[in-house]
């Protein structure tokens, strides 16, 4: 059974809007969450994380938010850009913090039209 | 600094054979990862280690597969005898407290046939 979930498999968005990644997960004991970006033939780049104390987290174009009651987090990037075109990976820790065992959704693949 | 080295880049073996991937993290990282990526899936842990030794080891096909890190440097994981569905990317992951997130290797890219 899958404990985190990206529902969406690709996401599109022109340059220069807001491009919305969600995940969903089911183990209420995930107490930190990490986003990764990925580009075809290279490994998963570490992008944000967010601790579950709190609700935001935001770096430049990138935002993570984290709803504990619905477990739900969403990363906004704003504006998209072209080089943004990648699959995003959602990845949530028990007691590990960003040091332990991973557990990763299927990613969403973004696509930023000029 | 160097990023997380990873030998062959693409394998492409029998089943039944054997097949050993390489991995080199980053210089002072204590803790070494490798993972499991599945063409359309989220990679899966295979196995922690801390220095040389296995922190986290219990996703491991142990009947299958191996691993090891002598030196608490470079890792190897090997798969005898492989199976069709053993076929994805191996992923090695290096990490350092104070440090947010994993560094991931490129991956290799198995086949098995």
């Amino acid at each position: 059974d899958q404990q985190v979930k990206q529902n969406s498999p690709s996401l599109s968005v022109q340059e220069g809007r807001i491009s919305i990644l969600n995940c969903d997960y089911t183990n209420s004991m995930f107490d930190y969450f990490l986003w990764y970006k990925k580009y075809p033939a290279e490994g998963p780049t570490f992008l944000i994380s967010i601790s579950s104390i709190k609700d935001k987290n935001e770096d430049g174009r990138f935002t993570v938010f984290l709803n504990k009651s619905a477990k739900h987090l969403s990363l906004h990037i704003v504006p998209s850009q072209p080089g943004d075109s990648a699959v995003y990976f959602c990845a949530a820790s028990e007691g590990g913090g960003s040091q332990g065992n991973l557990i990763f959704g299927k990613g969403t693949k973004l696509s930023v039209k000029p | 600094e160097a990023g997380v080295a990873q030998s062959p880049r693409y394998k492409i073996i029998e089943k039944r054979q054997s097949v050993a991937f390489w991995c080199n993290p980053i210089s002072g990282h204590a803790t070494l990862y490798w993972y499991q990526q599945i063409l359309g899936q989220g990679p899966k842990l295979l196995i922690q280690f801390q220095n040389n030794g296995v922190v986290d080891d219990s996703q491991l096909p142990k009947d299958r597969f191996s691993a090891e890190r002598l030196k608490g440097v470079d890792s190897t994981l090997k798969i005898q005898p492989a199976k069709l569905e053993d076929s994805a990317v191996y992923l090695c992951a290096s990490s350092s407290p104070g440090i947010l997130g994993y560094t991931f290797g490129s991956g290799t890219r198995l086949t098995v046939v």
